[in-house]
């Protein structure tokens, strides 16, 4: 059964950049699989980021790609987000969640952190 | 991309009722590569069906999901206490991936 935790600082300050690690635990990262990052404001919707398959091979919503990187390591098992410029909207819970190919839904997700921006 | 919208934005439903969700495309999903979620307060979502009608492992039969095109729809027979939640739809035939508002469906 694969696993996935989120870590990474509570709170960011506007203008700065958010960093988070997911961990991947009861799989390898390096399986045929795309790990993605997805996003939700308090009391609103869902928000697809971008995923990166374990070659490096990334896709990002072309909403945020300007600010986003997604980066792999597959010596630790895990994947990280990289959002940079920063602003209140950004306040959300993020989850990290795995899909078992390029076009297959979010089957396994991470159980979210939520990240404040905030001076 | 693809908006998703769907409707109604609330269900007010007895258990034992059932439960029917709707999602339309702002255009064709490819393949029908249409996702649904369940999500509780306080924990991420939680795959129900994909490829707009087959169920995820483990998920009961009471969910069903049917639809093509532009024209989705989730259905739960009969509404268990545990099925009060948020549904959100999604496509992932077309990137950028993209996700419905969300469809509350709440006790009566």
């Amino acid at each position: 059964q694969v696993q996935l935790q989120e870590s990474g600082p509570g709170l960011v300050k506007p203008s700065g950049t958010l960093s988070l690690t997911c961990a991947v635990s009861g799989g390898s990262i390096s399986s045929s699989n795309w790990w993605s990052w997805v996003r939700q404001p308090p009391g609103k919707g869902l928000e697809w980021i971008g995923e990166i398959y374990h070659g490096g091979t990334t896709n990002y919503n072309p909403s945020l790609k300007s600010r986003v990187t997604i980066s792999v390591d597959k010596s630790k098992n895990q994947f990280s987000l990289k959002l940079s410029s920063v602003t209140a909207a950004d306040t959300a819970v993020y989850y990290c969640a795995r899909k078992g190919g390029y076009a297959t839904p979010l089957d396994y997700w991470g159980q979210g952190t939520l990240v404040t921006v905030s001076s | 991309e693809v908006v998703l919208t769907q409707s109604p934005g609330t269900l007010s439903l007895s258990p034992g009722e059932r439960a029917t969700l709707s999602c339309r495309a702002s255009q064709s999903v490819s393949s029908s590569y249409l996702a649904w979620y369940q999500q509780k307060p306080g924990q991420a979502p939680r795959l129900l069906i994909y490829g707009a009608s087959s169920r995820a492992t483990g998920i009961p039969d009471r969910f069903s999901g049917s639809g093509s095109g532009t024209d989705f729809t989730l259905t739960i027979s009969r509404l268990e206490p545990e099925d009060f939640a948020v549904y959100y739809c999604q496509q992932y035939g077309s990137s950028p991936w993209t996700f419905g508002q969300g469809t509350k469906v709440e006790i009566k």
